[in-house]
Parts: structure tokens; C-alpha cells; sequence
């Protein structure tokens, strides 16, 4: 059964602190993705990685940064959090060789809030 | 700019009849559309999806129906299960990896 873990299903942080959210999968998917779903928004992409050490800016980078050292591992991390970085955080990975219409794994989430 | 617009954010439908979700697009250049659907405290599940050079794909009780001069994407599902209640999200694929999400449409199957 194909898999994506997120480390942290809830979080509850103050202003300034740092967070650092993992995703591991194991589907050996070369490509990993982190998006942000707030109410009436959607799912919005804040980095896309499509390989180790490769990484591009998606939407809404501000105020995030994310790592990927390990093939299944993609972090992502908030080096200051602020109360509108409350949100839920959702990581997905995809096999790259369906290209677009190749669907994305999800994991269950992690929901952040910022006091 | 929302590029994928889902107008209705809830929908509520009787047990056995037909739950039809729709999505517009402004962009005639998306390649794929896909849905997903979403429970609460889960991640996101494929459902289906569709390429931009065809106009129907069916999958059992779902099937996704496209239209591009309308620049409109509809799910139906025949019979709808109580089991179906969850968001359902559209997303249309911009390039390589990116997928523009709709807002979502709560769909309550009512037994």
C-alpha cells in the first residue's frame, strides 16, 4: 500500500517560532510537492521539488524554504512563523514519467496554528 | 485570478440519484483535468481525471465530462453512495507539475 507520511497531524505554535514539517514517502517518486488548503482558496503550491537537491518556487514561497537531501524525504520549513502561516500543510509526490496527467499521493496533512 | 473556479460550495443530493460537481477554467492551455476527492482529517485521493483532447472518461459510477469551448469540466456520479460525502477538488495540470486547484464543493449524499 503506497504511502505519504507527514511527521505532524497538528501543531500549535507561537509568532517567531520555528517549524519544520517532514514528508516521507515510498513510492520512490522522483517528484514531491507541498501545497497549503485554506477555506475558499484551495490548494495553493508553495514548492515543488523534481529531484534530490532540486527545488522550484511555486505560488506562495514567502516565508517558507524547503530541503529534499533524500529521495522519499521533503521537508518543509517555516524559519519565522507568522499567525497568517496558519493553515493546513498537505505533501504529495507523483511519479513523473504519467508527466501531467500523472496523479498525486497525498498524505493526511498537518495542521499548523500560529498564536 | 482563480483559473478554476468551482461556483458551488456545497451540494447535497439523495442516496441513488445522480451528484453532478462542476468546475470552469479561464486557461485553454491546461493539458489534464483531474478530481480528487477529500474526508475530513485525510489527504486528498485521486478520483479521475480527463486530457484536454477528449471529452469523456468514465470509471465505474464516475465519469468526467469535458467541454472546451465552454471552458467546463463537470463529475457525475451514478448512483451517489452515502460513502461519496467528502470535498471534492478540480484541478487542472499547467505544464509540467503545476496543478491548479479549485475551491471545492462539499458533496452530502443524504440516505
Amino acid at each position: 500500500d503506497v504511502k505519504v507520511t507527514q511527521s505532524s497531524r497538528y501543531l500549535v505554535k507561537r509568532t517567531g517560532e520555528k517549524v519544520f514539517l517532514e514528508c516521507v514517502q515510498d513510492m520512490d517518486h522522483e517528484n514531491m510537492f507541498w501545497y497549503r488548503q485554506d477555506p475558499g482558496l484551495g490548494l495553493r503550491l508553495i514548492y515543488f521539488s523534481y529531484d534530490v537537491k532540486m527545488k522550484e518556487k511555486g505560488d506562495i514561497p514567502e516565508g517558507y524554504s524547503v530541503s529534499r537531501e533524500k529521495k522519499e524525504r521533503f521537508s518543509l520549513i517555516l524559519e519565522s512563523t507568522s499567525t497568517n502561516q496558519t493553515s493546513m500543510y498537505l505533501c504529495a509526490s507523483r511519479n513523473p514519467g504519467q508527466g501531467a496527467s500523472g496523479e498525486l499521493f497525498f498524505g493526511e496533512g498537518s495542521r499548523l496554528t500560529v498564536l | 485570478d482563480q483559473q478554476v473556479k468551482q461556483n458551488s460550495p456545497s451540494l447535497s443530493v439523495q442516496e441513488g440519484r445522480i451528484s453532478i460537481l462542476n468546475c470552469d477554467y479561464t486557461n485553454s492551455m491546461f493539458d489534464y483535468f483531474l478530481w480528487y476527492k477529500k474526508y475530513p482529517a485525510e489527504g486528498p485521493t485521486f478520483l479521475i481525471s480527463i486530457s484536454s483532447i477528449k471529452d469523456k472518461n468514465e470509471d465505474g459510477r464516475f465519469t468526467v465530462f469535458l467541454n472546451k469551448s465552454a471552458k467546463h469540466l463537470s463529475l457525475h456520479i451514478v448512483p451517489s453512495q452515502p460513502g461519496d460525502s467528502a470535498v471534492y477538488f478540480c484541478a487542472a495540470a499547467s505544464g509540467t507539475y503545476k496543478y491548479i486547484f479549485g475551491t471545492g464543493t462539499r458533496l452530502k449524499v443524504l440516505a
